[in-house]
């Protein structure tokens, strides 16, 4: 089983600050790797596939960047919107899928 | 554009069984894998099921393993997850979404399981 772990619990940033979270698993899932942004009353939406790939509609000031067993997923400038918990997830050992614990974002 | 309904959801007592299902539209569904993916309240995602286009293949997550089985029609677009032996840890609410080779595209709203005396 691959275990994916996320750094930090939780983030605060200032508005238009970047926001850097990380995102480790238990051994290498090459670029297998997948970012969830999750709100508060919503279903989860994919923001980041294949480690720096953004989804349809995704904007720019997300991006995703690693291999390996290490990652980050970067929001250049925050936003009041994009408060929410961030969640990675592997693809490498399909069908055996893993999330990460998430790391909790919010404005500072 | 892509839709992902589900439905199915209630509270039900221990011990009991409940059946969830998802129909989706707006795509070819018998071209894509689904999953189950679940949150309980307060916690974090936990992905419970995968089943292959054809139905032919499935994979469960350990918590689930022996108890919740998913089919699909394709004929009628419809995923489902037939839970049995719920316990109050299988409260949770309950998503599908859709596997575009690896990340999950798409996401219904979910459908909330209660399960309490």
């Amino acid at each position: 089983e691959i275990v994916v772990t996320q750094s930090p619990a939780t983030l605060s940033v200032s508005p238009g600050e970047r926001a850097t979270l990380s995102c480790r698993a238990s051994q290498s899932v090459t670029t297998n790797l997948a970012w969830y942004q999750k709100k508060p009353g919503q279903a989860p939406r994919l923001l980041i596939y294949t480690v720096s790939v953004r989804a349809t509609g995704v904007p720019a000031r997300f991006s995703g960047s690693g291999t390996g067993t290490e990652f980050s997923l970067t929001i250049s400038s925050l936003q009041s919107e994009d408060v929410a918990v961030y969640y990675c997830q592997q693809y490498n050992n399909w069908p055996l899928y893993s999330f990460g614990q998430g790391t909790r974002l919010e404005i500072k | 554009q892509v839709q992902l309904v589900e439905s199915g959801g209630g509270v039900v007592q221990p011990g009991t069984s409940l059946r969830l299902s998802c129909v989706g539209s707006g795509f070819t569904f018998s071209k894509y894998g689904m999953h189950w993916v679940r949150q309980a309240p307060g916690k974090v995602l936990e992905w419970l099921a995968v089943i292959s286009t054809d139905g032919m293949y499935n994979h469960y997550g350990e918590s689930v393993k022996g108890r919740f089985t998913v089919s699909r029609d394709n004929s009628q677009n419809t995923l489902s997850l037939q839970m049995n032996s719920l316990t109050a840890e299988d409260t949770a609410m309950y998503y599908c979404a859709r596997d575009i080779g690896g990340p999950l595209a798409d996401w219904g709203q979910g459908t909330l399981v209660a399960v309490s005396s």
